[in-house]
Protein backbone atom coordinates (compact mmCIF):
# COMPACT_ATOMS: atom_id res chain seq x y z
CA UNK A 1 0.00 0.00 0.00
CA UNK A 2 1.56 3.37 -0.76
CA UNK A 3 0.44 6.32 1.57
CA UNK A 4 0.67 9.48 1.49
CA UNK A 5 0.75 11.24 4.91
CA UNK A 6 0.47 14.98 4.68
CA UNK A 7 1.16 17.57 7.68
CA UNK A 8 -0.35 19.53 9.50
CA UNK A 9 -3.58 17.76 9.15
CA UNK A 10 -5.22 21.18 10.22
CA UNK A 11 -4.18 24.72 9.83
CA UNK A 12 -6.00 27.83 10.99
CA UNK A 13 -4.44 30.80 10.27
CA UNK A 14 -4.59 34.99 10.07
CA UNK A 15 -4.87 36.62 6.69
CA UNK A 16 -1.49 37.63 5.23
CA UNK A 17 0.46 35.24 6.57
CA UNK A 18 2.72 32.32 4.71
CA UNK A 19 1.95 28.55 5.26
CA UNK A 20 3.30 25.12 4.20
CA UNK A 21 2.02 22.02 3.82
CA UNK A 22 4.15 18.63 3.55
CA UNK A 23 3.19 15.26 1.70
CA UNK A 24 5.11 12.42 2.53
CA UNK A 25 5.31 9.02 1.35
CA UNK A 26 8.01 6.36 1.47
CA UNK A 27 7.33 5.10 -2.48
CA UNK A 28 8.42 6.96 -5.15
CA UNK A 29 6.34 8.42 -7.87
CA UNK A 30 5.93 9.16 -11.31
CA UNK A 31 4.18 12.12 -10.56
CA UNK A 32 2.56 14.07 -7.93
CA UNK A 33 -0.45 16.78 -7.99
CA UNK A 34 -2.25 18.79 -5.52
CA UNK A 35 -5.65 19.37 -5.60
CA UNK A 36 -8.45 22.10 -3.57
CA UNK A 37 -11.42 20.43 -2.55
CA UNK A 38 -13.94 22.97 -1.33
CA UNK A 39 -17.44 22.03 0.62
CA UNK A 40 -20.01 20.29 -1.61
CA UNK A 41 -17.80 19.93 -4.86
CA UNK A 42 -15.04 17.17 -5.82
CA UNK A 43 -10.99 18.42 -6.08
CA UNK A 44 -10.09 20.63 -8.51
CA UNK A 45 -5.94 20.19 -9.73
CA UNK A 46 -3.94 22.96 -8.69
CA UNK A 47 -0.58 21.56 -10.46
CA UNK A 48 1.20 18.32 -11.35
CA UNK A 49 5.11 17.97 -10.75
CA UNK A 50 7.06 15.54 -12.32
CA UNK A 51 10.97 15.92 -12.42
CA UNK A 52 12.51 15.49 -9.01
CA UNK A 53 13.32 18.43 -7.62
CA UNK A 54 10.72 20.57 -9.80
CA UNK A 55 9.53 24.02 -8.45
CA UNK A 56 6.20 25.70 -9.78
CA UNK A 57 4.61 28.30 -9.14
CA UNK A 58 0.83 29.03 -9.62
CA UNK A 59 0.95 33.18 -8.41
CA UNK A 60 0.91 32.83 -4.62
CA UNK A 61 1.35 29.23 -4.31
CA UNK A 62 4.48 27.39 -4.55
CA UNK A 63 5.49 23.71 -4.94
CA UNK A 64 8.22 22.22 -4.78
CA UNK A 65 8.75 17.93 -5.60
CA UNK A 66 11.61 16.05 -3.62
CA UNK A 67 14.78 15.00 -5.73
CA UNK A 68 13.85 11.59 -4.74
CA UNK A 69 10.29 12.02 -6.46
CA UNK A 70 9.02 10.99 -2.75
CA UNK A 71 8.25 14.02 -1.10
CA UNK A 72 6.46 17.32 -1.97
CA UNK A 73 5.70 20.60 -0.37
CA UNK A 74 3.20 23.44 -1.11
CA UNK A 75 4.03 27.13 -0.07
CA UNK A 76 1.25 29.95 -0.02
CA UNK A 77 2.47 33.61 0.70
CA UNK A 78 0.32 35.76 2.10
CA UNK A 79 -3.08 33.44 2.50
CA UNK A 80 -6.16 34.95 1.81
CA UNK A 81 -9.75 33.94 2.86
CA UNK A 82 -10.40 32.34 -0.73
CA UNK A 83 -7.03 30.16 -0.02
CA UNK A 84 -9.64 28.11 2.66
CA UNK A 85 -10.22 24.68 1.83
CA UNK A 86 -9.08 21.02 1.71
CA UNK A 87 -5.58 20.53 -0.09
CA UNK A 88 -4.79 16.83 -1.04
CA UNK A 89 -1.75 15.36 -2.21
CA UNK A 90 -2.16 12.67 -4.48
CA UNK A 91 0.84 10.78 -5.97
CA UNK A 92 0.19 8.80 -9.93
CA UNK A 93 1.78 5.27 -10.02
CA UNK A 94 -0.30 4.75 -13.51
CA UNK A 95 -2.15 7.56 -14.96
CA UNK A 96 -5.78 7.74 -13.67
CA UNK A 97 -5.03 6.03 -10.47
CA UNK A 98 -4.38 8.29 -7.74
CA UNK A 99 -3.72 7.41 -4.61
CA UNK A 100 -4.62 10.68 -2.20
CA UNK A 101 -3.23 11.63 1.01
CA UNK A 102 -4.60 12.11 3.96
CA UNK A 103 -5.37 15.86 3.60
CA UNK A 104 -4.50 19.27 5.01
CA UNK A 105 -7.92 21.55 6.04
CA UNK A 106 -7.04 25.09 5.67
CA UNK A 107 -8.53 28.00 7.13
CA UNK A 108 -7.22 31.37 6.04
CA UNK A 109 -9.42 33.86 9.04
CA UNK A 110 -9.90 37.37 7.84
CA UNK B 1 -17.84 22.21 -21.88
CA UNK B 2 -20.47 20.67 -19.35
CA UNK B 3 -18.35 19.48 -16.48
CA UNK B 4 -18.62 15.85 -14.64
CA UNK B 5 -22.39 15.24 -13.95
CA UNK B 6 -23.40 12.76 -11.11
CA UNK B 7 -26.42 11.45 -9.97
CA UNK B 8 -27.96 11.14 -7.92
CA UNK B 9 -26.54 14.23 -5.36
CA UNK B 10 -27.86 12.80 -2.18
CA UNK B 11 -28.97 9.15 -1.49
CA UNK B 12 -29.99 7.73 1.78
CA UNK B 13 -30.38 4.11 2.00
CA UNK B 14 -30.63 1.14 4.86
CA UNK B 15 -27.97 -1.90 5.54
CA UNK B 16 -28.47 -4.70 3.03
CA UNK B 17 -30.12 -2.34 0.10
CA UNK B 18 -27.85 -2.17 -3.16
CA UNK B 19 -27.36 1.64 -4.85
CA UNK B 20 -26.66 2.43 -8.03
CA UNK B 21 -24.94 5.91 -8.49
CA UNK B 22 -23.74 7.61 -12.46
CA UNK B 23 -21.31 10.00 -13.76
CA UNK B 24 -21.77 11.79 -17.52
CA UNK B 25 -18.21 12.33 -18.26
CA UNK B 26 -16.54 15.28 -20.05
CA UNK B 27 -17.54 15.29 -23.91
CA UNK B 28 -14.37 13.60 -25.57
CA UNK B 29 -13.33 12.10 -21.94
CA UNK B 30 -12.81 8.09 -22.50
CA UNK B 31 -11.71 7.57 -19.07
CA UNK B 32 -13.53 7.05 -15.89
CA UNK B 33 -12.48 6.29 -12.04
CA UNK B 34 -14.21 6.33 -9.41
CA UNK B 35 -13.17 7.28 -5.29
CA UNK B 36 -14.78 6.94 -2.18
CA UNK B 37 -14.19 9.58 0.10
CA UNK B 38 -14.79 9.72 4.19
CA UNK B 39 -13.74 11.45 7.21
CA UNK B 40 -11.55 8.60 8.67
CA UNK B 41 -9.81 6.86 5.05
CA UNK B 42 -9.64 9.96 2.91
CA UNK B 43 -10.03 9.71 -0.53
CA UNK B 44 -9.63 5.95 -1.58
CA UNK B 45 -9.60 4.65 -5.79
CA UNK B 46 -12.02 2.24 -6.75
CA UNK B 47 -11.78 1.31 -10.12
CA UNK B 48 -11.35 2.85 -13.62
CA UNK B 49 -13.50 2.11 -16.75
CA UNK B 50 -11.97 2.76 -20.08
CA UNK B 51 -13.86 2.11 -23.73
CA UNK B 52 -15.97 0.07 -21.52
CA UNK B 53 -13.55 -2.23 -19.73
CA UNK B 54 -12.34 -1.98 -16.25
CA UNK B 55 -8.67 -0.92 -16.27
CA UNK B 56 -7.48 -0.57 -13.20
CA UNK B 57 -8.62 -1.57 -9.47
CA UNK B 58 -8.61 -0.47 -5.98
CA UNK B 59 -8.36 -2.43 -2.83
CA UNK B 60 -12.53 -2.83 -2.29
CA UNK B 61 -14.75 -6.01 -1.67
CA UNK B 62 -16.77 -7.73 -4.11
CA UNK B 63 -19.46 -5.83 -3.44
CA UNK B 64 -18.67 -2.55 -5.50
CA UNK B 65 -18.98 -3.11 -8.76
CA UNK B 66 -19.10 -0.82 -11.99
CA UNK B 67 -19.71 -0.37 -15.59
CA UNK B 68 -19.32 2.06 -18.92
CA UNK B 69 -21.31 2.23 -21.37
CA UNK B 70 -20.31 2.69 -25.03
CA UNK B 71 -20.82 6.60 -24.86
CA UNK B 72 -18.46 7.03 -21.88
CA UNK B 73 -20.90 7.19 -19.12
CA UNK B 74 -20.45 5.13 -16.09
CA UNK B 75 -22.13 3.86 -13.42
CA UNK B 76 -20.82 2.25 -9.96
CA UNK B 77 -22.98 -0.13 -7.96
CA UNK B 78 -23.02 -0.96 -4.19
CA UNK B 79 -24.87 -3.83 -3.10
CA UNK B 80 -26.04 -5.16 0.62
CA UNK B 81 -25.04 -1.73 1.74
CA UNK B 82 -23.29 -1.50 5.13
CA UNK B 83 -23.02 1.54 7.37
CA UNK B 84 -19.71 2.10 6.72
CA UNK B 85 -20.20 2.63 3.05
CA UNK B 86 -21.39 6.06 3.88
CA UNK B 87 -19.02 8.37 2.01
CA UNK B 88 -18.75 10.93 -0.44
CA UNK B 89 -18.39 9.22 -3.63
CA UNK B 90 -16.51 10.92 -6.40
CA UNK B 91 -16.48 10.26 -9.88
CA UNK B 92 -13.18 11.66 -12.35
CA UNK B 93 -13.11 11.72 -15.83
CA UNK B 94 -9.89 12.04 -18.30
CA UNK B 95 -9.42 12.42 -21.64
CA UNK B 96 -7.17 9.17 -21.01
CA UNK B 97 -4.23 9.89 -23.30
CA UNK B 98 -1.67 7.61 -21.17
CA UNK B 99 0.31 10.69 -19.65
CA UNK B 100 1.54 10.55 -15.82
CA UNK B 101 0.78 14.06 -16.07
CA UNK B 102 -2.91 13.71 -17.57
CA UNK B 103 -5.71 15.96 -15.57
CA UNK B 104 -8.24 14.34 -14.03
CA UNK B 105 -11.70 16.60 -13.43
CA UNK B 106 -14.10 15.83 -10.60
CA UNK B 107 -17.37 15.86 -10.30
CA UNK B 108 -19.47 16.95 -7.30
CA UNK B 109 -20.12 13.92 -6.00
CA UNK B 110 -22.77 11.60 -4.59
CA UNK B 111 -23.44 11.75 -0.79
CA UNK B 112 -24.56 8.23 0.40
CA UNK B 113 -25.63 7.87 3.83
CA UNK B 114 -26.48 4.14 4.87
CA UNK B 115 -28.63 3.87 7.91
Amino acid sequence: TQLLEQSPQFLSIQEGENLTVYCNSSSVFSSLQWYRQEPGEGPVLLVTVVTGGEVKKLKRLTFQFGDARKDSSLHITAAQPGDTGLYLCAGAPGANNLFFGTGTRLTVIP
Amino acid sequence: KAGVTQTPRYLIKTRGQQVTLSCSPISGHRSVSWYQQTPGQGLQFLFEYFSETQRNKGNFPGRFSGRQFSNSRSEMNVSTLELGDSALYLCASSLALGSNQETQYFGPGTRLLVL
